[in-house]
Order: structure tokens, then C-alpha cells, then sequence
């Protein structure tokens, strides 16, 4: 069955620090890659997608992934985080089966503090 | 340029009852799908509408139903509502260009908050 693993729930960090956000897939047919941001009481926000091309992806924000096929991963970093960061994060993977449907991980919280 | 609108904000229910949410797409968008995030979760597939026709189904029981209008405008409508049933409810909107890959990239509303007591 397709899924997507986030293997952190909350990732603390210190402002200015780096982080990584962990997201592995469970199939190696084609995907779509996607990472969403949440705030407390909103909707998700795209922080960056992946759909072809270079496997090194920037968002907004400073984010940037790298998609790893032969690990079925799709890792989020940032260089520097700052206290604005701390949201929930979700990462999300369409299968190139014709499915349109988005599956998501069960996010990970990142809480950055000062 | 208006993004995905969704209302109301908040809805509380009590068991037995039916509700309906409503969902506009962004500007260009053709095709609108659902999700349900409860909480302390990863949202979850419900369905989604493209040409007024549900194009795709999750695992949601048939209580779950849908409606898109020629507008793009779409429905969601769950009868004889659970206490399982509480949980933030997101509309995407994606598509209206040629080629699978718009049909990927999905814009997330703000999302309806039912609460069922």
C-alpha cells in the first residue's frame, strides 16, 4: 500500500540553527513530492513541490528539499531557522498511476525556540 | 487574486445531524478535493470533483458525499454525523491548465472546523 512516513512528530531546534525534516515514501514508481506548512488554526500553505527536473528543490522561506529516488526520501531543510518557523509540517506524495489524490505523513512539529 | 475560499469557519453539530460545507476554487481552477484532518493527523483523502463528477474516492463511507457546480464550486456533505466525524474538513482546488501536472499541484483553503457533540 502507497504511504508516507515522517519519522520525527516534533523536532526541537534553537533559532539561527539548521534543521532536517525527515519524509520517506513507500514506493519507487514515479511521484510527485510535496511539503505543506501548517500554522495553528489555518489551511496548508505549498512550501515546496517537486514534480520533475533538478532533484535539489527551493521553496519560500528559505526551504529547500532534495529528492533521493534510490532512498524513496524527500527530506526538508533549512539552513536557519527562525522563531516564525514553528508550525506543523506535513509532507505529501501523488503517485503517477493516475491518481490525483495527495497521501500525506503525519507531520512533524518543529519548534524552534529562542 | 482570491484564493480557496471555504465556509463557514466553524460548524457544531450533534450526533444524527447533517451538514453540508462549501468550497470555491482558486481563479482558473477546475477540479476541487476534499481531505479530513483530525487531530493531532495528516489530512486524508475524501474525494475529488473534476466536470462535476467524482473523479476519485478515498476510504470514506457512502455517507460522504460531494457536489461540484459549473462554477467549480463544490459541496461536501456528510449525513448522520459520528463524534468521529470532528475534525478540520480542507478544500484543494488545482487544475484548469492543460497537462497532468497542474492536476498535482493542489492550493489548500483555510478549512471548516466541525465539532460533533
Amino acid at each position: 500500500a502507497q504511504s508516507v512516513t515522517q519519522l520525527d512528530s516534533q523536532v526541537p531546534v534553537f533559532e539561527e540553527a539548521p534543521v532536517e525534516l525527515r519524509c520517506n515514501y513507500s514506493s519507487s514508481v514515479s511521484v510527485y513530492l510535496f511539503w505543506y506548512v501548517q500554522y495553528p488554526n489555518q489551511g496548508l500553505q505549498l512550501l515546496l513541490k517537486y514534480l520533475s527536473g533538478s532533484t535539489l528543490v527551493k521553496g519560500i522561506n528559505g526551504f529547500e528539499a532534495e529528492f533521493n529516488k534510490s532512498q524513496t526520501s524527500f527530506h526538508l531543510r533549512k539552513p536557519s531557522v527562525h522563531i516564525s518557523d514553528t508550525a506543523e509540517y506535513f509532507c505529501a506524495v501523488s503517485w503517477m498511476d493516475s491518481s490525483y489524490k495527495l497521501i500525506f505523513g503525519s507531520g512533524t512539529r518543529l519548534l524552534v525556540r529562542p | 487574486d482570491a484564493g480557496v475560499t471555504q465556509s463557514p469557519t466553524h460548524l457544531i453539530k450533534t450526533r444524527g445531524q447533517q451538514v453540508t460545507l462549501r468550497c470555491s476554487p482558486k481563479s482558473g481552477h477546475d477540479t476541487v478535493s476534499w481531505y479530513q484532518q483530525a487531530l493531532g493527523q495528516g489530512p486524508q483523502f475524501i474525494f475529488q470533483y473534476y466536470e462535476e463528477e467524482e473523479r476519485q474516492r478515498g476510504n470514506f463511507p457512502d455517507r460522504f458525499s460531494g457536489h461540484q457546480f459549473p462554477n467549480y464550486s463544490s459541496e461536501l456533505n456528510v449525513n448522520a454525523l459520528l463524534l468521529g466525524d470532528s475534525a478540520l474538513y480542507l478544500c484543494a482546488s488545482s487544475g484548469g491548465t492543460s497537462g497532468r501536472l497542474s492536476y498535482n499541484e493542489q492550493f489548500f483553503g483555510p478549512g471548516t472546523r466541525l465539532t460533533v457533540l
